[in-house]
């Protein structure tokens, strides 16, 4: 397995741009996480799926960030404007789905490192 | 805010083993000890999981004390390629759903 891939790795546009990040979770894990970490505030989490379906945005900085997930095998989280503010890395991650006494194991992908100019 | 309390930074020789402490002492009854840790650069990447029994796996061990108020990561033979920042992580609340959330961790330093 590929793992959990991210698109673009490195991203840097100006402010007021749009940016879309993407992620393809491991198949067959039905939770889908997005992260945000920057050195002052560590790793926050935005906002994470379940089967597809939103469960809790309440990570989410403000109505300039967007996420979806169409479909079990791709998500976007998108920033409309962006802002120097912005800048960091954003991770995505995946996990299976819960059984029994349930986990929470996530395998997290490489991370794209959005610089907002 | 993070449920457990770790120290800011520890070293330890190569060779010799990383034993990584977390406290959790509001820890509820069915509340799971998780262990990531995040190389440079990298993503976190997961080590193990506890409930209350210790645990063992080809990366490390998990030693959970009996009232589960703390526990005890172990790398029983640390390399440089354990340098890192170790999150312990407990899950919050008793909701299924409820959220992981990383607390600042412990830098690991793997001395030469």
């Amino acid at each position: 397995d590929a793992g959990v891939i991210q698109s673009p790795r490195h991203e840097v546009t100006e402010m007021g741009q749009e940016v879309t990040l993407r992620c393809k979770p491991i198949s067959g894990h039905n939770s889908l996480f997005w992260y945000r970490q920057t050195m002052m505030r560590g790793l926050e989490l935005l906002i994470y799926f379940n089967n597809n379906v939103p469960i809790d945005d309440s990570g989410m900085p403000e109505d300039r960030f967007s996420a979806k997930m169409p479909n079990a095998s791709f998500s976007t989280l998108k920033i409309q404007p962006s802002e120097p503010r912005d800048s960091a890395v954003y991770f995505c991650a995946s996990g299976p789905d819960r059984q029994g006494e349930s986990t929470d194991t996530q395998y997290f992908g490489p991370g794209t490192r959005l610089t907002v100019l | 805010d993070a449920k457990t309390t770790q120290p800011p930074s520890m070293d330890c020789a190569e060779g010799r083993a990383a034993n990584l402490p977390c406290n959790h002492s509001t820890i509820s009854g069915n509340e799971y000890v998780y262990w990531y840790r995040q190389i440079h650069s990298q993503g976190p990447q997961y080590i193990i999981h506890g409930l209350k029994n210790n645990e063992t796996n080809e990366m490390a061990s998990l030693i959970i004390t009996e009232d589960r108020k703390s526990s005890t990561l172990i790398l029983p033979h640390a390399t440089l390629r354990d340098t890192a920042v170790y999150y312990c992580i407990v899950r919050v609340g008793e909701n299924r759903d409820d959220k992981i959330i990383f607390g600042k961790g412990t830098r690991l330093h793997i001395l030469p």
